[in-house]
């Protein structure tokens, strides 16, 4: 199968600017997360699209949103981009396996990510 | 919410040694604890996990093991070879359903093998 691809790989944006960032997941995995990587924040979650409904959020203000569509695929926009939202954006792509004595476990596979600048 | 603390930030060990990276957790309802490398300016990448019901779990050289009692569980690599050189995550999360799949990841590792 396909890995996690994201779209595009690379964004230069300046302040006050909106962005989108896309993310088409492994066939068949339904869920898709939303990471910030930084430096100095390491990894925080944004949130989590499931069968097109955001099944949770992180402690981001609103400026964050996200969508998916019934093909699985996600997108995410930063609308008035400030410095501080330079990052790396991953998304992770998921499927839901139940394991024995009634355990379960959620795997999460992360595509390549979009380096964001913001000038 | 939960947290996640890693140790050590940063690793330094000589090829064929043991490398041992060690992580504590909060939520005590937290049942799978993976784990991710992550070469220079590449994505993360699961290497392995583990959930509640089981103490170690092995893949070759990785093993990782779980203190459910005392909240943490550590990854531990034997052999290592350079090629094992990246940051290590460690992450926690309450399971698959609904809400408690957001992962919440440990500060990371940074691991370097030397020749």
């Amino acid at each position: 199968k396909a890995g996690v691809t994201q779209t595009p790989r690379y964004l230069i944006k300046t302040r006050g600017q909106q962005v989108t960032l896309s993310c088409s997941p492994i066939s068949g995995h339904r869920s898709v997360s939303w990471y910030q990587q930084t430096p100095g924040q390491g990894l925080q979650f944004l949130f989590e699209y499931f069968s097109e409904t955001q099944r949770n959020k992180g402690n981001f203000p609103g400026r964050f949103s996200g969508r998916q569509f019934s093909n699985s695929r996600s997108e995410m926009n930063v609308s008035t981009l400030e410095l501080g939202d330079s990052a790396l954006y991953l998304c992770a792509s998921s499927f839901i396996r139940s394991g024995t004595s009634g355990s379960s476990s959620y795997e999460q596979y992360f595509g390549p990510g979009t380096r964001l600048t913001v000038t | 919410g939960e947290n996640v603390e890693q140790h050590p930030s940063t690793l330094s060990v000589q090829e064929g040694d043991s490398a041992v990276i060690k992580c504590t957790y909060s939520d005590s309802a937290s049942n799978y604890f993976p784990w991710y490398k992550q070469e220079l300016g590449k994505r993360p990448q699961l290497i392995i996990d583990i959930r509640s019901n089981v103490g170690e779990k092995k893949d070759q050289r990785i093993a990782v093991t779980l203190n459910k009692t005392a909240k943490h569980f550590s990854l531990h690599i034997t052999e290592t070879q350079p090629e094992d050189s990246a940051v290590y995550f460690c992450a926690a999360s309450r399971g698959a359903s609904g809400s408690a799949r957001q992962l919440t990841f440990g500060s990371g590792t940074q691991l370097t093998v030397l020749p």
